[in-house]
């Protein structure tokens, strides 16, 4: 069955950066868009962008770009997002979400990152 | 952007009841739109695609409709395991965005 394992909680200090990731199994990585969504305490739903692990094509929400960076491992059928600068805004609960047969149907568990000093 | 403007942002009802949420596109989107059940600490589940499409496993208490840039989500009986958030997703245009969400309660 399909699966997104999401990696653990994050505490990191402000300014600095973090690299989540969201490893999937149970269909072909290669040949579905990942998508990355922010949730922000208490807040809604942003979508930050996709990657296409078969070729590493990404898709930036504009919002984000030069916050985030999408990469794929196809050995280790891995995305990833890296999460630069932070700041206090930043404190979120990251998912990843695959389109496997319709766009956004299977999603990680969330990792939530929290930006303190 | 897109706007989507969802409404309410709060609802509370009771079991049986006849519940619809709404999203107001600010430009054409056609039915690219996705509507999204998500429960307190759980990663959001799709109920319905391209606006009227029940998503696999989705009771069928579930609808969606469109009217325009209207698009709603109707619960028809409202049951106690729907309560939780809703939120819309446009993809017609680039950035995707989302609505604001709804938190539906029990009364």
């Amino acid at each position: 069955q399909v699966q997104l394992q999401q990696s653990g909680t994050e505490l990191v200090k402000p300014a600095s950066s973090v690299k989540i990731s969201c490893k999937a199994s149970g269909y072909t990585f290669t040949s579905n868009y990942m998508h990355w969504i922010r949730q922000q305490p208490g807040n809604g739903l942003e979508w930050i962008g996709w990657i296409f692990p078969g070729n590493g094509n990404t898709k930036y929400n504009q919002k984000f770009d030069g916050k985030a960076t999408l990469t794929a491992d196809k050995s280790s059928s891995t995305a990833y997002m890296q999460l630069s600068s932070l700041t206090s805004e930043d404190s979120a609960v990251y998912f990843c979400a695959a389109a496997i047969s319709n766009y956004f149907d299977y999603w990680g568990q969330g990792v939530m990152v929290t930006v303190s000093s | 952007d897109i706007q989507m403007t969802q409404s309410p942002s709060s609802m509370s009802a009771s079991l049986g009841d006849r519940v619809t949420i709404t999203c107001q596109a600010s430009q054409d989107i056609g039915n690219n739109l996705i509507w999204f059940q998500q429960k307190p600490g759980k990663s959001p589940r799709p109920m319905i695609y391209y606006a009227t499409n029940l998503a696999n496993g989705v009771p069928s208490r579930f609808s969606g409709s469109r009217s325009g840039s209207d698009y709603s989500l109707t619960i028809s009986s409202l049951e106690s395991e729907d309560m939780a958030d809703y939120h819309c997703l446009q993809y017609k245009q680039y950035p995707w965005t989302f609505g604001g969400g709804t938190k539906l309660e029990l009364k």
